[in-house]
């Protein structure tokens, strides 16, 4: 598809369980974000990669969470030992992240649909 | 104090209205600004964005920056129904590479016919 992709849309899980997240990002972006949206809320950031750089992991909430990146393309958000307050929506976004003709930044980040997580 | 502040609302406008929706910030680094419309249980799409101070029109909508008073505005004209959405605010703080984005905790528009 064109777009970003998320699966699964939607994941129930008990509480202690893990959990594996994935993200199709749009082909040919470098830069792929996960963001964690609970209800009323922002976006909270959770990790960022832009192409062979290191991940800035920095909004990583604990220990429990960790992400990767294979070759470049598709990343898997991975929590372990879910608890309750990890319930929210995961989104997913990637960006072409270059300069423009005019030096400046193609800001645009798509966002896919969401994995809705509820942790029971 | 969070790095970007917008008052989640709710807004109720009739078909027709102006709408003002506003953000501040503390982080002078803050560089590209942009609007991001969200649809309920959809993810978020990018609307406008600013780089540096001034003003952006495209359409019925208006972004405006103001970097002295670290403060944003999107301005929607005419508004319509199918406005109706969530909006947030993001920011970045990179030159060469977007970064993350910071985001506002969004502003839920409702635009009533």
């Amino acid at each position: 598809g064109a777009g970003v992709s998320q699966s699964p849309s939607n994941k129930v899980t008990e509480k202690g369980k893990d959990v594996e997240l994935r993200c199709d990002p749009i082909s040919g972006h470098t830069a792929l974000y996960w963001y964690r949206q609970s209800l009323g809320q922002g976006l909270e950031f959770l990790i960022y990669f832009q192409g062979n750089s290191a991940p800035d992991k920095s909004g990583l909430p604990s220990d429990r969470f960790s992400a990767e990146r294979t070759g470049g393309s598709v990343s898997t958000l991975t929590i372990q030992r879910t608890q309750q307050e990890d319930s929210a929506v995961y989104l997913c976004a990637s960006s072409l992240d270059a300069l423009t003709g005019r030096g400046r930044l193609n800001t645009e980040a798509f966002f896919g649909q969401g994995t809705r997580l509820t942790v029971v | 104090q969070k790095e970007v502040e917008q008052d989640p609302g709710p807004l109720s406008v009739p078909e027709g209205a102006i709408v003002s929706l506003n953000c501040t910030y503390s982080n002078s680094a803050f560089q590209y600004f942009m609007w991001y419309r969200q649809y309920s249980r959809k993810g978020p799409e990018l609307l406008m964005y600013t780089y540096s101070s001034g003003n952006k029109e495209d359409g019925r909508f208006t972004a405006q920056v103001d970097k002295s008073s670290k403060y944003i505005s999107l301005f929607i004209r005419d508004s319509q129904p199918s406005d109706s959405a969530t909006y947030l605010c993001a920011m970045s703080d990179r030159g060469s590479t977007l970064g993350r984005l910071y985001f506002g905790r969004g502003t839920q528009l409702t635009v009533w016919p």
